[in-house]
């Protein structure tokens, strides 16, 4: 059941560059989404999110795209450094009143910035 | 800045034995969730806490898993009698109000190892 999916399971990126990870979901009924970046043996951190009215959210250096007809969103991490070395997870859930909503993760994508 | 803070860090058990995995939400938070990573596997829900019982749990969380907040900071994962599968980073995540806009803050896990 991958309602969401990366199909990257990694990328190596030159400092100083783009970083693009890619994240693709089949529910329709997702109209939230999210980036976590992870650490070995840390939790999830939370990146940013965008809201499905939206097509585009920019918080510093990332940026999320959404596409909804293509059911396909990604972040753009522009320049990438070397500390934005982390596993990266898609993550998607459905707005409710009743404030329960569960993340859905990708599988995560390795991103390596090369100095 | 407020974080979810969990304990232990790694705990190592027996087939069949009783843990309990412990984590603190942020203060003023009120939905409280726990998920789960198998290695080399995708982050995925266990179940989701609100008012002092469980809003939605996963086909992982049978019989031999519960959930408690036993007084106003502690919410405590426990499972009745482990099994080897049960190995797996366990994280507590927690939310502030209702709405979907809100994010979710992940502990840094517990790693549980099954013997």
């Amino acid at each position: 059941d991958q309602q969401v999916k990366q199909n990257s399971p990694s990328l190596s990126v030159q400092e100083g560059r783009i970083s693009i990870l890619n994240c693709d979901y089949t529910n329709s009924m997702f109209d939230y989404f999210l980036w976590y970046k992870k650490y070995p043996a840390e939790g999830p951190t939370f990146l940013i999110s965008i809201s499905s009215i939206k097509d585009k959210n920019e918080d510093g250096r990332f940026t999320v795209f959404l596409n909804k007809s293509a059911k396909h969103l990604s972040l753009h991490i522009v320049p990438s450094q070397p500390g934005d070395s982390a596993v990266y997870f898609c993550a998607a859930t459905f707005i409710s009143n009743f404030g329960n909503e569960k993340l859905t993760f990708g599988t995560g994508t390795r991103l390596t910035i090369i100095p | 800045e407020p974080e979810v803070t969990q304990t232990p860090s790694h705990q190592v058990t027996q087939m069949g034995q009783e843990v309990i995995l412990r984590c603190v939400p942020i203060s003023n938070h009120l939905y409280f969730y726990w998920y789960r990573q198998i290695l080399g596997q995708k982050v995925e829900f266990l179940v989701s806490f609100y008012n002092n019982e469980i809003s939605e749990k996963s086909e992982i969380f049978d019989d031999q898993f519960s959930v408690e907040r036993p007084d106003g900071s502690n919410f405590t994962l426990k499972i009745r009698s482990t099994k080897l599968e049960d190995s797996a980073m366990y994280f507590c995540a927690s939310k502030t109000r209702t709405g979907g806009t809100d994010t979710q803050y992940f502990g840094p896990g517990t790693r549980l190892t099954v013997l």
